[in-house]
């Protein structure tokens, strides 16, 4: 079975600062890890993913996310938010197959 | 086009209707999904369809009807819907199921009164 904990529900931020959120996994196989980002009445847009290869994952709008095998997290970073940053953001993990397991969510809040 | 379009964006129906939610894409994406999403939570997956023939069905009461009527069409029929199935209904797609290049509707916003 696989789990996703993300470990913040809310993240109130000012704008220009850094952001971190967090996302734990739990599978005792190879997983393929994702980040979306769904703004208000929208549906998701995928922000970044891990299938293989190099731990540190760039992905769209600045963001980008680290996988840590050993700790079994794919945290996601930002230095610099914006208003428009304002959003909510789900961690997903799958295995070999087509289903994807979404966290229950971080609300990010940026304030200027 | 890379969109997932679908209509309507909102729909309020009574418990005896019968109405569609519509989802197209022209991507060539050859796996679509249906999720539900409840208000504060993370997207259900329902529905899979692959090559146009219904894969998954994560026990779905009957009340909800998929169609894959070509490759670029999913319909979601509806029917003696409860109140308690009002959420955003999403659509989403990629090259083949199992492919991990999901593009997301905008979502259809269900009111059953």
């Amino acid at each position: 079975a696989q789990s996703v904990t993300q470990l913040d529900s809310q993240v109130p931020v000012f704008e220009e600062a850094p952001v971190e959120l967090r996302c734990n996994y739990s599978s005792s196989v190879s997983v393929y890890l994702f980040w979306y980002v769904q703004y208000p009445n929208q549906g998701l847009q995928l922000l970044l993913k891990y299938l293989s290869g190099s731990t540190l994952v760039k992905g769209i709008n600045g963001f980008e996310a680290e996988f840590n095998k050993s700790q079994t997290s794919f945290h996601l970073r930002k230095p610099s938010v914006h208003i428009s940053d304002t959003a909510e953001y789900f961690c997903a993990v799958t295995l070999n197959d087509y289903k994807l397991s979404f966290g229950a969510g971080t609300t990010v809040t940026v304030r200027a | 086009d890379t969109e997932v379009t679908q209509t309507p964006k909102h729909l309020v129906m009574g418990m005896t209707n019968k109405k569609s939610l519509k989802c197209e894409q022209h991507m060539g994406h050859r796996a679509m999904y249906w999720y539900k999403q409840k208000a504060k939570k993370p997207p259900e997956l329902m529905f899979v369809y692959s090559y146009e023939k219904l894969s998954i069905n994560e026990s779905v009461p009957s009340r909800f009807s998929p169609e894959c009527p070509n490759s670029s069409l999913l319909n979601l029929h509806l029917h003696a819907l409860q109140p308690e199935d009002s959420a955003l209904y999403l659509c989403a797609s990629s090259q083949q199921q199992g492919d991990y290049g999901y593009t997301f509707g905008s979502g259809t916003r269900l009111t059953v009164v």
